[in-house]
């Protein structure tokens, strides 16, 4: 099994709708959940970090199942800028530190 | 937010060829810094830890002969490609390690010809 699983899509919407994207990890013992934005050809961008009670940023909410051991993200009335790849991260427990691993990502295209 | 800068931004070398690619944390200290690659279409794969002043980890079937990681001081991280082969080309990305989340460095795109 992977260490981290996404469904790579591509979700293709319309401008308005919510999307939610799932990600799940194999390791118990990981501690700290990221949902990152990647552009085409750009370095990944931090877009929240995922806590447990879960949080939200506007139009975009994080929740996080330690039980089955998944992140999800919601993005609620989607405009087309949201139109990118969506990565979890998450870190593995590596000889006394941690190690920080992508999923695959999952791209999204928001249609006009 | 915490600024990471790699350099060359690009570089196209022959096969054979060595390559070295700087990475360095501009306003903070990073103790540990990571080096990913992305093949077109695939997501970030972790290529090692690197540890200011000790030897870097390697993930499983990178192979750190071929890559060398020299982690010097806090600010600064070196990837050394080794007599690139044109399966080398790809975008290889830093990231610094602040205190809440990973910074990452622009990229750096590499064609071996």
């Amino acid at each position: 099994r992977k260490e981290v699983e996404q469904d790579p899509g591509p979700f293709n919407v319309p401008e308005g709708a919510t999307v939610a994207f799932n990600c799940t990890y194999s390791n118990s013992a990981s501690q700290s959940f990221f949902w990152y934005r990647q552009d085409c050809r750009k370095e990944p961008k931090l877009l929240m970090s995922v806590y447990s009670s879960g949080n939200e940023d506007g139009r975009f909410t994080a929740q996080l199942n330690r039980a089955s051991q998944y992140i999800s993200l919601l993005i609620r009335d989607s405009k087309l800028s949201d139109s990118a790849t969506y990565l979890c991260v998450v870190n593995i427990p590596t000889s006394g530190t941690y190690k920080y691993i992508f999923g695959t990502g999952t791209r999204l295209k928001v249609l006009a | 937010g915490a600024v990471v800068s790699q350099h060359p931004s690009r570089v196209i070398c022959k096969s054979g060829t060595s390559v070295k690619i700087e990475c360095r944390s501009l306003d903070f200290q990073a103790t540990t810094m990571f080096w990913y690659r992305q093949f077109p279409k695939q997501s970030l794969m972790l290529m090692a830890t690197s540890n200011e002043g000790s030897k870097a980890t390697y993930e499983q079937g990178v192979e750190k002969d071929k890559f060398l990681i020299n982690h010097a001081s806090l600010t600064l991280s070196t990837l050394t490609v080794t007599s690139a082969h044109p399966e080398d080309s790809s975008f290889y990305i830093c990231s610094g390690l602040g205190a809440y989340e990973q910074y990452f460095g622009p990229g750096t795109r590499l064609t071996v010809t």
